[in-house]
């Protein structure tokens, strides 16, 4: 399995407050992307980055922001927590881009009260 | 139509049968596909490639329709263990679009 752990695993947090998730790699591929997964809708991109501190929109970025200060670590931001974000959140990587074959990391189980 | 569509099942079928399921995508400009599959609450896996007209793995066969533009997945002598979600993804082929997953196949394999 490819070495991607996401932390914290689960967390519950209340409207209005501020929480950062992690994802650490082990593989130094370049490319890191978020992904939210809700019911009904399947994986949807956030954000993702294609190298230290380079980053890009993905389909559903408002309410987020992502920090890439080095290779191995992908931080995802969530400036105030909204009801709407809990979700499931996925880390996934790529050494070659979108094209290519993605790993994914076990998952953020985020719930907003 | 929808970017990436999948028919999100159930198919329930017993042990030991053939299963079939398609995902058809609008983006032309994709030249590789995926499936990966889902456990209940736990992250996608690569299953498949697919980066010309097919790729076979086993008891796994993909198979890449470009005129009409869809793929699809079919398993043989399918498994309990085969019970699983079949996600569809399809890049995005250039850099002015992004990567697309399907909702999911989900597949329920009955002894």
């Amino acid at each position: 399995d490819a070495g991607i752990t996401q932390s914290p695993r689960h967390k519950v947090t209340e409207t209005g407050t501020p929480v950062t998730l992690r994802c650490h790699q082990t593989e130094n591929h370049r490319y890191m992307y978020w992904y939210r997964q809700d019911p009904g809708h399947g994986l949807r991109l956030i954000h993702y980055s294609y190298g230290v501190k380079d980053t890009d929109k993905g389909e559903v970025s408002d309410g987020y922001s992502v920090s890439r200060s080095k290779t191995e670590d992908f931080l995802l931001t969530l400036e105030s927590a909204t009801s709407s974000q809990t979700s499931v959140y996925f880390c996934a990587i790529s050494d070659l881009g979108q094209d290519y074959e993605q790993y994914f990391g076990p998952g953020t189980r985020l719930t907003v009260t | 139509r929808k970017e990436v569509e999948q028919d999100p099942g159930p198919f329930n079928v017993p042990e030991g049968a053939t299963v079939a399921f398609n995902c058809t995508y609008s983006n032309s400009a994709s030249q590789s596909f995926f499936w990966y599959r889902q456990d209940c609450r736990k992250e996608p896996k690569l299953l498949m490639s697919v980066y010309s007209s097919g790729n076979e793995d086993g008891r796994f066969t993909a198979q890449l329709n470009r005129a009409s533009q869809y793929i699809s997945l079919l398993i043989r002598d399918s498994k309990l263990s085969d019970s699983a979600t079949y996600l569809c993804v399809v890049p995005p082929g250039s850099s002015a679009s992004k990567i697309i997953f399907g909702s999911g196949t989900r597949l329920s394999i009955r002894p």
